[in-house]
């Protein structure tokens, strides 16, 4: 059973247009969040995260927006830019755990 | 501040040799994890360490496959025995204190099973 889903593998946008990366969970001990970047060959980069306690949580281009109820997440990059290709991965914390459990990725391509 | 280190960055082992991994947390963490993963898939966690204690090990395989992280030195993930489902990348990840903490990354080791 997993329990945090990406259920889009890729995303393609154009340069200068929003991308939105989705993620699911289904745990409600999940209450810790954070998106994480990965280039090709290089272990992934901490991104941005955001507390249960909060529905959003901005840094720069980069918002992560919270829906507890539906237990869904989303990555807003705006604007999109060529270096932001990579693969993005979505994984949650529960309290009084140390594990991050992860999505499978979606790879985002941002064309020129 | 150096970040996570990882070594070897690629390893090559027949089957049925052993694989050792290392991982030199960033400076001031004291907390250890790490994650496997198998091409076209996400990151699998494997096991949670702290100085001298294994905390979550729900993640590793139950045959061949061990970690520690001494009071000395790196943290070791060692696989014996391998096979060529074991080829795949190891990340390691560490953070200062445990949960609700950003988990930061070393480069990771590509092992190859011939």
């Amino acid at each position: 059973d997993q329990q945090v889903k990406q259920n889009s593998p890729s995303l393609s946008v154009q340069e200068g247009r929003i991308s939105i990366l989705n993620c699911d969970y289904t745990n409600s001990m999940f209450d810790y969040f954070l998106w994480y970047k990965k280039y090709p060959a290089e272990g992934p980069t901490f991104l941005i995260s955001i507390s249960s306690i909060k529905d959003k949580n901005e840094d720069g281009r980069f918002t992560v927006f919270l829906n507890k109820s539906a237990k869904h997440l989303s990555l807003h990059i705006v604007p999109s830019q060529p270096g932001d290709s990579a693969v993005y991965f979505c994984a949650a914390t529960p309290t009084n755990a140390g594990k991050s459990t992860f999505g499978d990725g979606t790879t985002l391509t941002v064309k020129p | 501040n150096a970040g996570v280190m990882q070594n070897p960055r690629h390893l090559v082992r027949r089957r049925g040799q052993e694989a050792r991994l290392r991982c030199s947390p960033m400076k001031g963490h004291s907390h250890v994890y790490w994650y496997r993963q198998l091409p076209e898939e996400g990151l699998k966690f494997m096991v949670y360490l702290q100085k001298e204690n294994i905390i979550d090990e729900s993640g590793m395989p139950k045959e061949r496959f061990s970690a520690e992280f001494p009071k000395e030195g790196p943290s070791i993930l060692r696989i014996q025995q391998v096979v060529r489902g074991d080829s795949a990348a190891y990340f390691c990840a560490s953070s200062p204190r445990k949960q609700g903490e950003t988990q930061y990354f070393g480069p990771g080791t590509r092992l190859l099973v011939l």
